[in-house]
C-alpha cells in the first residue's frame, strides 16, 4: 500500500518567486492537511481539505493558499515568497480527517534565496 | 487555545535502558492523541494513536498512555537501542465548539533522543 507521496522532495527558489508544492495521499483518504515545520516554530497547521473543500485554515497569510483534486491529490501555493517561508512542508492524509490518525509525507524542503 | 508540551527537551540514554517521554496538554477536550518519530530531514512516522476513550495503547517495545484528566501523556521505550534515536512528536487532535478542528493536529516542540551503544 503506497504512503502519502509529495513531490518535489527538495526546492530553491529567490524571493518574490511563487512554487507549488503536490501531495498524493494514501489511496481511499479523502482528507489532505498541509503544515509548515521550521525549527524556530515546530510544526504548524496551514489548511486542510476534504472532498476538494477547505475545512479548516490555520494562521498564514493569504499567499499560502491551496487546493484539492477529485482524486484527492492536494497543491499548495505560496505567492511572492519571503526568505521566512524557507522550511519543511508536510502533508499528512487521513480517512475522514476526523478520529483515524494522520500518515504523514517525507515533505519538501523549500528553501527562498 | 490548545498546547502541547514536552519534557525533557534532549534526553541522552545507553542502549538497553527503558525511558519516558512526557507530553502535557492544556485542554483536556482532546479527540485522540498521536505520537510521532522523525528522523533528521525526513517525514513524521506514526507510532502509536491513543483515542480519548482509551489509557494506553502497545506496539512492540512502545506503549502510550493517556490521562485526560491530569492533560498528560506517557510513552515508554522499553530495551532502547541506537535505531530508536529520533526525534519524537506528540500531537493532540482537538473537539472544538463546533464539534471537530478538521484535519488540525497541535504539535509540542518535541523530545530528541540519543541512544548510544
Amino acid at each position: 500500500k503506497a504512503g502519502v507521496t509529495q513531490t518535489p522532495r527538495y526546492l530553491i527558489k529567490t524571493r518574490g518567486q511563487q512554487v507549488t508544492l503536490s501531495c498524493s495521499p494514501i489511496s481511499g483518504h479523502r482528507s489532505v492537511s498541509w503544515y509548515q515545520q521550521t525549527p524556530g516554530q515546530g510544526l504548524q497547521f496551514l489548511f486542510e481539505y476534504f472532498s476538494e473543500t477547505q475545512r479548516n485554515k490555520g494562521n498564514f497569510p493569504g499567499r499560502f493558499s491551496g487546493r484539492q483534486f477529485s482524486n484527492s491529490r492536494s497543491e499548495m501555493n505560496v505567492s511572492t515568497l519571503e526568505l521566512g517561508d524557507s522550511a519543511l512542508y508536510l502533508c499528512a492524509s487521513s480517512p475522514q480527517g476526523v478520529g483515524y490518525g494522520y500518515t504523514f509525507g517525507s515533505g519538501t524542503r523549500l528553501t527562498v534565496v | 487555545k490548545q498546547e502541547v508540551t514536552q519534557i525533557p527537551a534532549a534526553l541522552s540514554v545507553p542502549e538497553g535502558e527503558n525511558l519516558v517521554l512526557n507530553c502535557s496538554f492544556t485542554d483536556s477536550a482532546i479527540y485522540n492523541l498521536q505520537w510521532f518519530r522523525q528522523d533528521p530531514g525526513k517525514g513524521l512516522t506514526s507510532l502509536l494513536l491513543i483515542q480519548s476513550s482509551q489509557r494506553e495503547q502497545t506496539s512492540g517495545r512502545l506503549n502510550a498512555s493517556l490521562d485526560k484528566s491530569s492533560g498528560r501523556s506517557t510513552l515508554y521505550i522499553a530495551a532502547s537501542q541506537p535505531g530508536d534515536s529520533a526525534t519524537y512528536l506528540c500531537a493532540a487532535f482537538m473537539v472544538n465548539a463546533g464539534g471537530t478542528s478538521y484535519g488540525k493536529l497541535t504539535f509540542g516542540q518535541g523530545t530528541i533522543l540519543t541512544v548510544h551503544p
